[in-house]
């Protein structure tokens, strides 16, 4: 079942502009990740927030945690058509050693040159 | 390092086949992840491994799916007798517990059943 459930399911904006994704999930979590995942590809780690952190930056990403409305946020800023992807929130609610992390169906996001 | 290694990259069968994926993990690497990604359901994690031993396999579809991971640097999925509706994108991850750099997918496995 998941955990994480992104918005917008699909996003396309031109290049130079910012794309801004949410993410909602259900139960408390250890941390959050995103990852990216270029078609017919594994999905790629791009960052992950620990659930004590508020906002995390990588380069041109910008993530935002809010655990008490049980959300989080991906901002790419200046895109590019290389950032033409599906982004993933994944939720690590590892207890007692058992270790999950759930995906979101994600966002389709592309960028038009 | 090559990552995590995935074979076969495309896999066309007979309904009532057996269907063996195979995994090699990250060297280093305790934890390993079988994921199924489709349209309809997204990611679904199978089962995963910590340190060789099945921790949690809840995910796993029924019976006719099992997996193994005889030591640290492989892994198999097998699917018998498989069914048109296990075709999927098959993803192995690994990870090393304990960090934060997430998880390193392999390229996948793309299973269709006729």
């Amino acid at each position: 079942s998941q955990q994480g459930e992104e918005d917008p399911q699909a996003l396309s904006i031109q290049e130079g502009e910012n794309a801004t994704m949410n993410c909602s999930y259900k139960t408390s979590i250890n941390n959050l990740q995103w990852y990216r995942q270029n078609s017919g590809r594994g999905l790629v780690h791009l960052i992950l927030i620990r659930s004590n952190e508020r906002e995390k930056h990588s380069g041109r990403l910008r993530v935002t945690l809010d655990t008490s409305k049980k959300s989080s946020s991906l901002l790419i800023t200046a895109s590019r058509a290389a950032d033409t992807a599906s982004y993933f929130c994944a939720t690590d609610a590892t207890q007692g050693g058992s270790e999950k992390l759930v995906f979101g169906k994600g966002t389709k996001l592309t960028v038009n040159p | 390092d090559a990552g995590v290694i995935q074979s076969p990259r495309h896999e066309v069968t007979e309904m009532g086949q057996e269907v063996t994926l195979r995994c090699k993990p990250i060297s280093g690497h305790n934890s390993l992840f079988w994921y199924r990604q489709t349209m309809m359901r997204g990611l679904e994690l199978l089962i995963y491994f910590n340190n060789n031993v099945p921790i949690d396999d809840s995910g796993m579809p029924e019976d006719r799916f099992s997996a193994k991971m005889p030591n640290a640097s492989f892994s198999t999925l097998k699917i018998q007798p498989s069914e048109p509706r296990d075709s999927a994108v098959y993803f192995c991850a690994s990870s090393f517990t304990g960090t934060v750099g997430g998880y390193t997918f392999g390229s996948g496995t793309r299973l269709t059943v006729v």
